[in-house]
């Protein structure tokens, strides 16, 4: 069964310093993942797709098929990366696409 | 800029009322989704309609929750009798079928609070 796991639920870092949100995943076939994000009072939105390998507000994932790992890092966190971030897969069942999401982890980027 | 609409966006109840969610999906969007998002559980796929049919609502506990498009424009999530336990912000998101379903647009939620 597809099954996106986020370890940590609460991820607090100073300002400036680099911060790296974990994401692993179970899926029997090619996947494909995003990283989704949503700031205080706002809509979730998407912020990055593996496929694209694109650098989005600074942050970047890898998708490491051998460790199962779709890990979102930023080299230096701002107080604006303060968010819920959520890992995503799409998976297919019953002959339609559809989106399984892991608990999330709340990034909290401090002055 | 076309975007999702859900109403009501705060909801207080008691314990055995009925809720009703209403959610307007982007004009030519033909996908609907229903999400639950909680601190303990994350985001939770409850239903999710293509073309007004319903293709799975696995998600969603059957004896009091119901989902439905009356029509195009329209898509309800309704919990009866309501719990303490169903206390949750609900996601609606739409897309278009035949593009991936990571392209979806979502809702600002309605945050429901069953006292």
């Amino acid at each position: 069964a597809q099954r996106v796991t986020q370890p940590e639920k609460l991820l607090s870092v100073f300002k400036g310093a680099p911060v790296e949100l974990k994401c692993n995943y179970s899926y029997s076939g090619s996947p494909e993942l995003f990283w989704y994000v949503q700031y205080s009072r706002q809509r979730l939105q998407l912020l990055l797709r593996h496929i694209s390998r694109e650098s989005i507000k600074g942050f970047t994932a890898d998708l490491n098929k051998g460790e199962t790992s779709f890990h979102l890092k930023k080299p230096f966190a701002q107080e604006e990366d303060s968010a819920m971030y959520y890992c995503a897969l799409t998976a297919w069942q019953g002959g339609s696409e559809k989106l399984v999401f892991g608990k999330g982890t709340k990034l909290t980027v401090n002055p | 800029d076309a975007r999702v609409t859900q109403t009501p966006r705060h909801k207080v109840t008691e314990m055995g009322q009925e809720v009703t969610m209403r959610c307007q999906p982007i004009l030519g969007h033909n996908t609907v989704f229903w999400y639950r998002q909680t601190m303990m559980q994350g985001l939770e796929l409850l239903a999710y309609f293509r073309n007004r049919a319903p293709l799975d609502d696995s998600g969603m506990p059957k004896d009091r929750f119901s989902a439905e498009m009356p029509d195009a424009t329209l898509a309800t999530l309704k919990i009866q009798p309501s719990e303490p336990r169903d206390s949750a912000v609900y996601f609606c998101a739409s897309g278009l079928a035949g593009v991936s379903a990571y392209e979806q647009y979502f809702g600002p939620g309605t945050r429901l609070t069953v006292t």
